[in-house]
């Protein structure tokens, strides 16, 4: 069974950092891109960054990019997301998902990890 | 980047209606383009990839159809279950982008 657990939310000040953490189960890591998306309360969903099974490719959102940076460790089966410089407009529902491949959509969501961005 | 514009934002529909919900792509997209439901408090299910590829186990009251900037999501006859919100998602390379929901509620 795929499983895709995020950790690392929290409550931080404007101007803070986190780093959320994604572990995987179930499939062969490797094998597929992955990528964040977020959700404001009671809003939309949003894109943030995705990176391929290597980390050769990497790309983020307007919104995000020089702010945000994506990395996983293949050998840990781990997705990261380094947030830094929050603005209170970050605050959101942080999902990892898995693509089900090059140029494919998500086909498994994790429940997300919470971020407040509040002083 | 590419923008997606998904129409319309809201509507209200009765069980057994035909639904249509619209993205128009900013630039071509081919047809990397896929369809996600979302109800209260779950995370997104996937409808349909590849424009109009139904995702296995999604019934076939759903589907998609479009290429390069037009797309379009079907219902041929809503269900009670079928109330929530949907959102397409253009998957043609990076940075992707969703569009802004449809919430589809009960008239």
């Amino acid at each position: 069974e795929v499983q895709l657990v995020e950790s690392g939310g929290g409550v931080v000040r404007p101007g803070g950092s986190l780093r959320l953490s994604c572990a995987a189960s179930g499939f062969t890591f490797d094998d597929y891109p992955l990528s964040w998306v977020r959700q404001a309360p009671g809003k939309g969903l949003e894109w943030v960054s995705g990176i391929n099974w290597n980390g050769g490719t990497i790309g983020y959102a307007d919104s995000v990019k020089g702010r945000f940076t994506i990395s996983r460790d293949n050998a840990k089966n781990s997705l990261y997301l380094q947030m830094n410089s929050l603005r209170a407009e970050d605050t959101a529902l942080y999902h990892c998902v898995r693509d089900s491949g090059t140029y494919s959509p998500p086909d498994y969501w994790g429940q997300g990890t919470l971020v407040t961005v509040s002083s | 980047d590419i923008q997606m514009t998904q129409s319309p934002s809201a509507m209200s529909a009765s069980v057994g209606d035909r639904v249509t919900i619209t993205c128009r792509a900013s630039q071509g997209i081919a047809n990397y383009l896929a369809w996600f439901q979302q109800k209260p408090g779950k995370v997104p299910k996937r409808l349909i990839y590849a424009a109009s590829t139904l995702q296995s186990g999604v019934p076939s009251r759903f589907s998609g159809s479009g290429s390069g900037t037009e797309f379009t999501l079907t219902i041929s006859s809503l269900q009670p279950e079928d109330f929530a919100t949907y959102y397409c998602l253009q998957h043609n390379g990076y940075p992707r982008t969703f569009g802004q929901g449809t919430k589809v509620e009960i008239k």
